[in-house]
């Protein structure tokens, strides 16, 4: 079975300052990893995802994420939030077995970015 | 279509009465995902189809809740003898599936069932 922890239902930064939110994940086969965006009152968006090769991803919106296999974890991370960066943000996960390409998503995190 | 379309995008309903939500996912896409959002929390997985394979229902919370899906194409998800705690917002995704390249799913603008 796979699974998705978040760790931080909430977290605030202010403007300029890093971003940091936090992802472990379980599963028994190498997993594709995604993190995903939801804006107020709008539908899921993908931000960047992790295949296979370069476990540093870039995203949209100047996001990125690494993946790290030996503490199970893809953290998303920006340098410099914006007041545009508030929304929701989910982890999940694909883990590739014979039926398991079941998405999983993480509680989600709701990011405020403070003046 | 060039995204996942959901329908209705609001529906209010009253205790107790059956209602059917639908997707229309992209097309070409063999996978397709069903989750509930309830007001402030995550996406709660209900079930996944890919191609002809058995749908993944592990997630269907009670006997109330199916869905069923033609071929590749649309899916109807339906909740009998709705309950207050099923409001919610239904969200469908598709994805192009199988166990090779990049798959990540697309999602609709969700559902808002409000069960009164």
């Amino acid at each position: 079975a796979q699974s998705v922890t978040q760790l931080g239902s909430h977290v605030s930064v202010s403007e300029g300052a890093l971003v940091l939110l936090r992802c472990n994940y379980s599963s028994s086969v190498p997993p594709y990893l995604f993190w995903y965006v939801q804006y107020p009152n709008q539908g899921l968006q993908l931000l960047l995802k992790y295949t296979t090769g370069a476990t540093l991803v870039k995203g949209i919106n100047g996001f990125e994420a690494e993946f790290k296999k030996s503490e199970t974890s893809f953290h998303l991370t920006k340098p410099s939030a914006h007041m545009s960066d508030a929304a929701e943000y989910f982890c999940a996960v694909r883990g590739l077995t014979g039926g398991g390409n079941k998405l999983t998503f993480g509680t989600g995190t709701q990011l405020k970015v403070e003046l | 279509g060039a995204g996942v379309s959901q329908s209705p995008s609001n529906k209010v309903t009253e205790k107790g009465k059956d209602v059917e939500l639908r997707c229309d996912p992209i097309s070409g896409h063999t996978a397709l995902y069903w989750y509930r959002q309830r007001l402030g929390q995550g996406l709660e997985f209900l079930i996944y189809f890919q191609g002809n394979s058995a749908p993944d229902k592990s997630g269907l919370p009670s006997d109330r809740f199916s869905a069923e899906r033609t071929g590749e194409s649309v899916s109807t998800l339906t909740i009998q003898r709705t309950q207050q705690e099923d409001s919610a917002v239904y969200l469908c995704a598709s994805s192009s599936g199988g166990t090779k390249g990049l798959t990540e799913a697309f999602f609709g603008q969700g559902t808002r069932l409000t069960v009164v």
